[in-house]
């Protein structure tokens, strides 16, 4: 079946411009992960649902950053005010059920902020 | 809190036998996982640990020693294509169910 889809695969936005980043994950999995990767660091996560609720919002970095999930399946990481700090590989991935040993990532979006 | 400690970077030739090494600090502890990404790529899920000992996957092992919060991956009979960075990350169980907490990575660069 499909992997995880992530898009657009590569953004780049100027400074202070809002972004939505979209991920679809593999159909029947109930839980969804958002990382972040700066280059040549390890995932930070950012945020994870469980169905279309958020139980861990704590690696949000700042109340710019947000993420919904529609559906029990699409979900969106929207970051307001794009800083250059924002600039990362945004890795979507997803899992059955939360417990899951094995997370199955997306591509990642690319975000420049220039 | 959380914390993982892998070596940055592994050279090796082909054929050789490597070991990354992790070591891990955690609040309460699942498992241990380990992750391999290419340049460029999605990391993609190589093992997990939950108990002490060996687990085996063709040419990858992982081993977990959870009294000393160590593991590692044994990667044998190594191929250029197991250039890349692998990653250990831990469950924690001080933390939600969902939350992996993943090292810096360790850049494996495999020579001819």
């Amino acid at each position: 079946g499909a992997g995880v889809s992530q898009s657009p695969s590569n953004k780049v936005t100027e400074k202070g411009k809002d972004v939505e980043l979209r991920c679809d994950p593999i159909s029947g999995h109930t839980a969804l992960y958002w990382y972040r990767q700066r280059l040549g660091q390890g995932l930070e996560f950012l945020i994870y649902f469980q169905g279309n609720s958020a139980p861990d919002k704590s690696g949000l970095p700042s109340d710019r950053f947000s993420a919904e999930r529609t559906g029990e399946s699409v979900s969106t990481l929207t970051i307001q005010r794009t800083q250059q700090e924002d600039s990362a590989v945004y890795l979507c991935a997803s899992s059955l059920v939360p417990s899951s040993n094995e997370q199955y990532f997306g591509p990642g979006t690319r975000l420049t902020v220039t | 809190g959380q914390s993982l400690e892998q070596p940055s970077e592994v050279t090796a030739v082909e054929g050789a036998i490597v070991q990354i090494n992790c070591t891990y600090q955690t609040s309460g502890f699942y498992g241990l996982s380990w992750y391999q990404q290419h340049d460029g790529g999605a990391p993609t899920f190589l093992s997990y640990n939950g108990l002490d000992g060996l687990e085996e996957t063709g040419r990858f092992s992982s081993f977990l020693s959870r009294s000393d919060s160590y593991g590692y991956l044994l990667l044998q009979e190594l191929q250029m294509k197991d250039s890349a960075s692998y990653f250990c990350a831990v469950r924690d169980r001080g933390s939600t169910l969902g939350r992996l907490y993943f090292g810096r990575g360790t850049q494996l660069t495999v020579w001819p």
